[in-house]
């Protein structure tokens, strides 16, 4: 298995534009998560779903960010505008059915100038 | 609001020794608990769960305690290599969700 993937690995951007992060889960798993991970507040929780369906959005900051998961292979996360606190890592990770450990992206480090 | 904690935000162990990776958490209702390993430029990567109903669980070279009493987590790895050199965090998952808080990390540094 090729584990979760997420595009792109880097990406500058400068403030006030659009930035789309995407994921592809592993094949079979339920689960969908996001997260944003910081020096400062460390591992972050945004938004997650279960079978395509946001569950708890409770910790997008703001209207700025939204996701969507389409279907069981593809989620989006996007921030628009972007803004230089934005920057971080993004990680998406997914679980497969009744199971409980979150298997993790390798990430995207998002850079807003 | 609660929240999960780490005693010590560095450990620096010698190959071939134990390390003891320790984790405060606050919330009582919480039923679940894992630990991740993250290197360098890369996403966590699952080590060991346990849940509310154990206090001890292993498995290969690591074992993680539970001591529900006082609140407390801990990840235990045996015969310490460089390739454990990595930051270690624990979570927690709130009693029925599915939403994993994490503490702020542990970095481990092994030295030969």
């Amino acid at each position: 298995d090729a584990g979760v993937i997420q595009s792109p690995r880097h990406e500058v951007t400068e403030m006030g534009q659009e930035v789309t992060l995407r994921c592809k889960p592993i094949s079979g798993h339920d689960y969908l998560f996001w997260y944003r991970q910081t020096m400062m507040r460390g591992l972050e929780l945004l938004i997650y779903f279960n079978n395509n369906v946001p569950i708890d959005d409770s910790g997008m900051p703001e209207d700025r960010f939204s996701a969507k998961m389409p279907n069981a292979s593809f989620s989006t996360l996007k921030i628009q505008p972007s803004e230089p606190r934005d920057s971080a890592v993004y990680f998406c990770a997914s679980s497969p059915p009744l199971r409980d450990e979150q298997f993790f992206g390798p990430g995207t480090r998002l850079t807003v100038l | 609001g609660e929240s999960v904690g780490l005693h010590l935000p560095t450990l620096s162990v010698q190959e071939g020794d134990n390390s003891i990776i320790n984790c405060a958490y606050s919330n009582s209702a919480s039923d679940y608990f894992i630990w991740y390993k993250q290197e360098s430029g890369k996403g966590p990567q699952f080590i060991i769960d346990i849940r509310s109903n154990m206090d001890k669980r292993q498995g290969q070279r690591v074992t993680v305690l539970l001591n529900k009493t006082v609140k407390h987590l801990s990840l235990q790895i045996a015969a310490t290599q460089p390739g454990d050199s990595a930051v270690y965090f624990c979570a927690e998952r709130f009693n029925s969700g599915y939403a994993l808080n994490f503490g702020k990390g542990t970095s481990l540094l092994v030295t030969p």
